[in-house]
This record gives C-alpha cells, sequence and structure tokens, in this order.
C-alpha cells in the first residue's frame, strides 16, 4: 500500500522568503506529526494533530512556523519568511493507533536549504 | 535537555563482529521504539517494546527495554554491510508524542 509521502522532495529558498511543505499521509492514519532533522541530527517534534483535536503546537520554534491539516488528511507545514538557521529535513509521519501504541510512519522529508 | 540519551553516537566495525548501542533516560517511557534511517530516507520502524524487561528478536538484532522502563538496547550480532545507518531510539510518555534520542550513526566495514 501506498505510504506517506512528501513534496517537494527538495526546495531552496532564498532568505526571506516564504515556503510551504506538503505532506500526504496512509490512508486511513488519524494522527499526523511534523518533526524537524538537522544534519545528521535526531528528530525534533514540531507539531501533532490527531482526529478533530486542537493540534499540539507545544515544538513549533516560532511564530514563523505554522501547520494545517485539511479534511483529517493532507497537511501543509507553512514557513514564513524563512532563515539560514530554518534549514533541514522536515519529516513528516502517521499513525493508527493499536492497542494505545502510536507507531510512526514516516515519509521521505524535505530538504529545506535557505540561502 | 535530551530526555533520551544514545551512546555511542558513532561506532564503525568490520562486517561480523558483534556489536550494541544504548538509549538511556531518567524518565519512565510507557513504549520505546527503534527506528533505522538510510541518507535521503526517512527512518523506518524496526520494533516496539512495551513491557519492562522485555525482549525482541529481529533476526541479527535483538532490542531490550530495562526493567525499569528508562532504558533500552540494540544488539547486533555478525553485522553486515547492509546493517549500516542511523539507528534512533524514542521514547513515548503520552502516547502519541515521541521523543527521539540524538542517534547512533552505524557504519559497518566489508
Amino acid at each position: 500500500g501506498a505510504g506517506v509521502s512528501q513534496s517537494p522532495s527538495n526546495k531552496v529558498t532564498e532568505k526571506g522568503k516564504d515556503v510551504e511543505l506538503r505532506c500526504d499521509p496512509i490512508s486511513g492514519h488519524t494522527a499526523l506529526y511534523w518533526y524537524r532533522q538537522s544534519l545528521g541530527q535526531g528528530l525534533e517534534f514540531l507539531i501533532y494533530f490527531q482526529g478533530n483535536s486542537a493540534p499540539d503546537k507545544s515544538g513549533l520554534p516560532s511564530d514563523r512556523f505554522s501547520a494545517e491539516r485539511t479534511g483529517g488528511s493532507v497537511s501543509t507545514l507553512t514557513i514564513q519568511r524563512t532563515q539560514q538557521e530554518d534549514s533541514a529535513v522536515y519529516l513528516c509521519a502517521s499513525s493508527l493507533v493499536a492497542g494505545g501504541l502510536y507507531e510512526q510512519y514516516f515519509g521521505p522529508g524535505t530538504r529545506l536549504t535557505v540561502t | 535537555t535530551q530526555l533520551l540519551e544514545q551512546s555511542p553516537q558513532f561506532l564503525s566495525i568490520q562486517e561480523g563482529e558483534n556489536l550494541t548501542v544504548y538509549c538511556n533516560s531518567s524518565s519512565v517511557f510507557s513504549s520505546l521504539q527503534w527506528y533505522r534511517q538510510e541518507p535521503g530516507e526517512g527512518p523506518v520502524l524496526l520494533v516496539t517494546v512495551v513491557t519492562g524487561g522485555e525482549v525482541k528478536k529481529l533476526k541479527r538484532l535483538t532490542f531490550q527495554f530495562g526493567d525499569a522502563r528508562k532504558d533500552s538496547s540494540l544488539h547486533i550480532t555478525a553485522a553486515q554491510p547492509g546493517d549500516t545507518g542511523l539507528y534512533l531510539c524514542a521514547g513515548s510518555k503520552a502516547a502519541q508524542k515521541l521523543v527521539f534520542g540524538q542517534g547512533t550513526r552505524l557504519t559497518i566495514n566489508p
């Protein structure tokens, strides 16, 4: 079956421009997550959506970052007025609750480079 | 503050050797997961452990969850070049949010 897909796979943008990153989760998965991974590092949690509940935005690093999830499926992460420190791989994951476990399945990521 | 500490951060060994990667925390987790990530790809889930003291085996990989559910280990027997990658542990405290370690970059030399 289809996994989590993300687009674009690579994005190069100039400092100060806005970018939108897209995530298509696995069909039927109710939870969706965004993470940021700097070169060779672990994953930094950004935001989490679960069904119709209010999203957990506790990981967003600044008010330049926002995300939405339309119709409980596709999600868009928007970064406004990009800075060089925003350069990273942005990973999306989705999960389906099974016995209380939230096993997450990741997309391939979007590599963002801010010049 | 890093809630999950992985060690070593880098490990390079010869094919056929054994190795152990550790994931430690002062916090208790309801479950712990191990992922492997290859360049240009997202992490892929290897295993989830939920019970203190639990041991799970996946071919040459053995995963253990500490009795107190604060730590975990990954042991690889007779490592192969295909085992090369970034290994990440991730703990769940509130069921839905995962806290990731910084990863162990493993290189197996032929």
